[in-house]
């Protein structure tokens, strides 16, 4: 069974940092492009970041370029979110979707985390 | 950037109706879009592919159409069991836009 499961959320102040892990099993991992996804309380889906297999290729959203940094260790099957000068509006739980097949690099997200919640409040 | 956009942003339908959902990027996206369901306080699911490909165990009720700039979702016999905000995505390229998403309830 495909196995996602994020950890590392949790309150900080505006202006601080968190760093979000995704653990993954029961598929080759490094074989799939991995991605972050984030969902506003009562709001809709935001794509943040994605990774290509052996990080050549990296994408992030306008909001989050120069701040946010994905990264991943393939030998530990496990996709990062180092998330810095966190803001207000940065608050949302924060998904972590693998892609859906292996070719080509843009593809569908499937399956999804359970998510992890980031509160940015002082 | 594409823009993704969804039509209507909710509906309220009877048990046994047929829904539809649009929606319609900024530009030409070929058949790069998938629809997703998420359920009230779920994880958001995979539900069609490639604009019309049903994902493996996904109800035949489901099927998507559409090429280029417009695609539709359509659920042929609602259930209380589709009671979900469903989302467009364009996956072309980067950004992997979403649309704002739907919100189908039962009358």
């Amino acid at each position: 069974e495909v196995l996602l499961v994020e950890s590392g959320g949790g309150l900080v102040k505006p202006g601080g940092s968190l760093r979000l892990s995704c653990a993954a099993s029961g598929f080759t991992f490094s074989s799939y492009s991995m991605n972050w996804v984030r969902q506003a309380p009562g709001k809709g889906l935001e794509w943040v970041a994605s990774i290509s297999t052996s990080s050549t290729y990296i994408d992030y959203a306008d909001s989050v370029k120069g701040r946010f940094t994905i990264s991943r260790d393939n030998a530990k099957n496990s996709l990062y979110l180092q998330m810095n000068s966190l803001r207000v509006e940065d608050t949302a739980v924060y998904y972590c979707a693998r892609a859906g097949v292996v070719v080509p690099l843009y593809n569908w997200f499937d399956p999804w985390g359970q998510g992890t919640l980031v509160t940015v409040s002082s | 950037d594409i823009q993704m956009t969804q039509s209507p942003s909710s509906l309220s339908a009877s048990v046994g109706a047929r829904v539809t959902i649009t929606c319609r990027a900024s530009q030409d996206i070929s058949n790069y879009l998938v629809w997703y369901q998420q359920k009230p306080g779920k994880v958001p699911k995979l539900l069609i592919y490639g604009a019309s490909t049903l994902q493996s165990g996904v109800p035949s009720r489901f099927s998507g159409s559409g090429y280029g700039t417009d695609f539709t979702l359509s659920i042929s016999s609602l259930q209380p069991e589709d009671v979900a905000t469903y989302y467009c995505q364009n996956y072309n390229s980067a950004p992997r836009t979403f649309g704002q998403g739907t919100k189908v309830e039962i009358k």
